[in-house]
């Protein structure tokens, strides 16, 4: 069965700190993507970023960057210099490469930026 | 081009009624994926049509149904309305083999 393990329910941090949001995922699948989703207050998911468990490379994406490690299936995303605009819940969430509109999300972590 | 479409966006509904909520896709997009998302369960996959046709299902009862059309917009249909269906209904579009592009959402409260 697949699953999808947020462990932060809710962080707070102070603006320009660093935070790291952990992911950890279990799947059978031998492929599969992995995602991560933002949702602020207005309640639509926002798409981040969608991995494919082949490829292992980690991204950054301006103050967002992916680490991706398949040996201890966690995929964490980190917020460098954070802002109060990033203030939203984050949701991982992962699917089978050949199934990928059927998605299993986390239960989000909820992140505070304080100015 | 424009973004996933819901209406309505609130619903009020009482206990034992049915309700149906709308969905249009961004233009081009065959797949529509529909979501519940509760404070206790989170997000949770109810079903995704592509050309009309149900491809998956969630684990959700038969109360919960959904149909496509020939223009990919899509209805999902709860009948029977109970109290813990109240949750924010989120819907998905996505072209063949990308990423899901979501929707605002029907906020749906069963009273």
């Amino acid at each position: 069965a697949q699953k999808v393990t947020q462990a932060q329910t809710e962080i707070s941090v102070v603006e320009k700190e660093d935070v790291t949001l952990d992911c950890v995922y279990e799947t059978r699948d031998t492929t599969y993507y992995l995602f991560w989703y933002k949702q602020p207050p207005s309640g639509e998911l926002v798409f981040l970023i969608r991995r494919n468990s082949f490829d292992e490379q980690n991204e950054i994406s301006g103050r967002y960057s992916w680490n991706f490690q398949k040996s201890t299936s966690s995929f964490n995303f980190t917020i460098t210099a954070s802002q109060v605009v990033d203030s939203a819940v984050y949701f991982c969430a992962l699917s089978d490469a050949n199934r990928d509109d059927k998605i299993i999300f986390g239960k989000g972590t909820r992140l505070h930026i304080l100015p | 081009k424009a973004g996933v479409t819901q209406t309505p966006r609130y619903l009020i509904k009482t206990r034992g009624q049915q309700v149906t909520l709308s969905c249009s896709p961004i233009s081009g997009h065959r797949s529509v994926s529909w979501y519940q998302q509760t404070p206790g369960q989170g997000l949770q996959f109810l079903f995704e049509y592509f050309s009309e046709t149900q491809r998956n299902k969630g684990n959700f009862p038969g109360r919960f149904s959904g149909r496509q059309f020939s223009n990919s917009r899509s209805e999902m249909n709860v009948s029977t309305l109970e109290l813990g269906d109240s949750a924010l209904y989120l819907c998905a579009s996505s072209p063949p083999g990308n990423e899901q592009f979501f929707g605002p959402g029907t906020r749906l409260t069963v009273l």
